[in-house]
């Protein structure tokens, strides 16, 4: 089955530095990765999708990057701000090519943004 | 993106009772959404996948008859947590499906004392 790691339990960066979370996986070939903010208490939102075929994507101060060689996706939050503190999920999709699929997720990674 | 509403967002019950968490699609038909349990520092992890009009389909290791789910409208999917036990509290989460990403509830905190 899958698997997922997010290397850091949490991560702690000064204000207006750049973060990069990382997302390693195993036994598999996704069609695509996302990543996800959840705060406490609160259920995920979806923030970046990125597909197999695709090497990057960005969304305002979000870059995201899909290496299927080394199974590997990085999450970097440009400009970061002490609202960006959260914890980031990363996914997988659970059956591939199908479009009603559960996903499979990564511990996640709790970041601190420190003014 | 589309809205999922779950509540309640948090109860407290007695062991041996039951608790019913309730997840709505507002602005979409859902034929199926996902739910999840999060144990404190530890990922999402699938429980059942609740099907519009059919039988849940339950991952392994998850009781079926102490999870109850009801599917029973394209809006509406329920998780009953029967005889409830302290080990049983933890962060329910249901999901409706996007055509990729998913949309979740704001999640459920169940405390069995």
């Amino acid at each position: 089955s899958q698997k997922i790691e997010q290397n850091s339990e949490a991560l702690n960066i000064q204000e207006g530095k750049t973060a990069t979370l990382t997302c390693n996986y195993t036994n598999y070939s996704p069609a695509y990765l996302q990543w996800y903010r959840q705060d406490p208490g609160r259920g995920p939102v979806f923030l970046l999708l990125i597909r197999e075929n695709e090497k990057e994507k960005r969304k305002e101060r979000l870059k995201v990057t899909f290496d299927t060689t080394l199974k590997q996706s990085l999450f970097h939050i440009t400009a970061s701000q002490p609202a960006d503190s959260a914890t980031y999920l990363c996914a997988l999709d659970m059956y591939r090519n199908s479009g009603n699929t559960p996903l499979v997720f990564g511990k996640g990674t709790r970041l601190s943004v420190i003014a | 993106g589309a809205v999922v509403s779950q509540h309640p967002s948090r109860v407290i019950c007695k062991s041996g009772t039951s608790v019913k968490i309730e997840c709505r699609s507002l602005d979409f038909q859902a034929t199926t959404m996902f739910w999840y349990r999060q144990f404190p520092k530890k990922s999402l992890m699938l429980m059942a996948t609740s099907n519009e009009g059919s039988k849940a389909t339950y991952e392994q290791g998850v009781e079926k008859d102490k999870f109850l789910i009801n599917h029973a409208s394209l809006t509406l999917s329920t998780l009953t947590v029967t005889s409830a036990h302290p080990e049983d509290s933890s962060f329910y989460i249901c999901s409706g499906q996007g055509a990729t990403e998913a949309f979740f509830g704001q999640g459920t905190r169940l405390t069995v004392v």
